[in-house]
């Protein structure tokens, strides 16, 4: 067990949909990050957060959101979904940027 | 732009032998970080192990260890003992130096590792 807490574990939505994936950060970790590991894309860091400012962005798409909240939890807001956006999310933190990320289980994302 | 390569899609190995798995990487940056992850069946992504590219000595983790090349760009993970529960998915992994101070990870893709009984 990383520390790192997701929910849901499992998501099937339509598209055009919206939908909120949670991550809680392991205690004492300021920094949070997004990924996205789909089958043709691979692993993919979509944005992260320290300490509730934007930090760094990568290939996250417009439809996409996120924020971190005063207690360090951090969601992401995925928007009018596309087949395409079906994938695994995992959200990771770490003490300070340059340390070790701990992953969460991930978000299994299924878009019909 | 930073690239991380890992030029082994699949291998395989019998139990209690020893394995190597390859990573190469391209950066501009005199410091940065490095890592093995791990990912089973579970999905779940483990880390194995960290390297900062400021520090010469090779650093291990019980039977995993890891040749770090600088001048060649070059991460390799050694398995020594293999186990059964080391059948996974591995990812080479990098980030950038005190330049940008974000923690983005690039990931290689992958190698898949199956241990044979």
């Amino acid at each position: 067990d990383s520390g790192v807490t997701q929910t849901p574990k499992h998501l099937i939505t339509a598209t055009g949909q919206r939908v909120t994936l949670r991550c809680s950060p392991r205690s004492g970790d300021l920094s949070v990050y997004w990924y996205q590991q789909s089958l043709d894309q691979g692993l993919q860091f979509l944005i992260q957060y320290y300490n509730g400012e934007e930090r760094a962005k990568g290939n996250i798409l417009e439809r996409f959101s996120a924020q971190q909240f005063p207690d360090l939890h951090s969601e992401l807001n995925l928007s009018s979904l596309e087949l395409g956006d079906s994938a695994l999310y995992f959200c990771a933190s770490s003490e300070t940027p340059l340390r070790e990320q701990y992953f969460g289980p991930g978000t299994r994302l299924t878009v019909t | 732009a930073q690239t991380v390569t890992q030029s082994q899609p699949e291998m395989s190995v019998q139990e209690a032998e020893t394995v190597t798995l390859s990573c190469t990487y391209d950066t501009s940056e005199s410091n940065y970080y490095l890592f093995w992850y791990k990912q089973p069946p579970s999905r779940q992504m483990i880390l194995v192990i960290r390297q900062e590219a400021y520090k010469q000595q090779n650093a291990t983790e019980n039977r995993f260890s890891v040749n770090f090349q600088k001048a060649a760009k070059s991460f390799s993970l050694k398995i020594s003992d293999s186990q059964l529960g080391d059948t996974a998915m591995y990812f080479c992994a990098f980030i950038e130096g005190r330049s940008s101070n974000t923690g983005k990870l690039i990931f290689g893709q992958g190698t898949t590792l199956q241990v044979k009984p």
